[in-house]
């Protein structure tokens, strides 16, 4: 059993649609960063929220930390094919220094 | 700056072999992880460490042995590959630990075990 729990699992749109992903947990987290990986690299770092119902934009990307700090949420606007590949949420419990990532949602925007 | 590399980038084995995967990082960080990732599961952490000559198991650490002798390089061992171990393998570095710490991950080893 994951300690965070993504979905939708896989989401296809088109380009210029609105996107949503989900990650939650029945845990408290002291903070949750969401990565993006692309096929045959690593995953990168977008995002790090620490406050419980804190907000945080980068460009079309939207992140939001719940204020339980229980469960985040992704929001792509205007999807474009570059926004293409898997996105993972991981947080870190309190008092531990130990990510544990949640299995992932893989988005493909069609062009 | 390289970044984290890792060694090989790709390796078929038979069951019961024995191999090492090198990971290197120039970034003077103290923690280093090994990560393994399955389809559906995410990434699940096998062993890390907070420093040079520490390690310490993670949530899957069967099958596995590490060695972080020197800052920049953490090994992970298989002593007898199975076919279970088939999988992908990353290994992360990072400055500080938990909160806002951020993990730089290298490119992956592809492993299959036969």
């Amino acid at each position: 059993t994951q300690l965070l729990e993504q979905s939708p699992q896989f989401l296809s749109i088109q380009e210029g649609e609105n996107l949503t992903v989900y990650c939650n947990s029945s845990s408290v987290f002291s903070s949750l960063q969401w990565y993006r990986q692309e096929p045959g690299e690593g995953p990168v770092l977008l995002v790090t929220v620490v406050t419980g119902g804190e907000v945080k934009k980068l460009k079309r990307l939207t992140f939001q930390f719940g204020d339980a700090r229980k469960d985040s949420s992704l929001h792509i606007t205007a999807a474009q094919p570059g926004d293409t590949g898997l996105y993972l949420c991981a947080g870190f419990l309190s008092n531990d220094y130990k990510l544990s990532f949640g299995a992932g949602t893989t988005v493909t925007v069609r062009a | 700056n390289a970044g984290v590399t890792q060694t090989p980038k790709f390796r078929v084995l038979k069951t019961g072999q024995s191999m090492t995967l090198l990971c290197a990082q120039d970034m003077n960080h103290e923690y280093m992880y090994w990560y393994r990732q399955d389809p559906g599961m995410g990434l699940r952490l096998i062993h890390y460490s907070v420093g040079e000559g520490t390690t310490a198991k993670g949530e899957v650490p069967d099958g596995y042995n590490v060695s972080r002798l020197k800052k920049q390089n953490f090994l992970l061992g298989l002593e007898s590959a199975a076919p279970s171990q088939t999988s992908v393998y990353f290994c992360a570095s990072s400055y500080t630990s938990g909160g806002i710490g951020t993990q730089y991950f290298g490119p992956g080893t592809r492993l299959l075990v036969l």
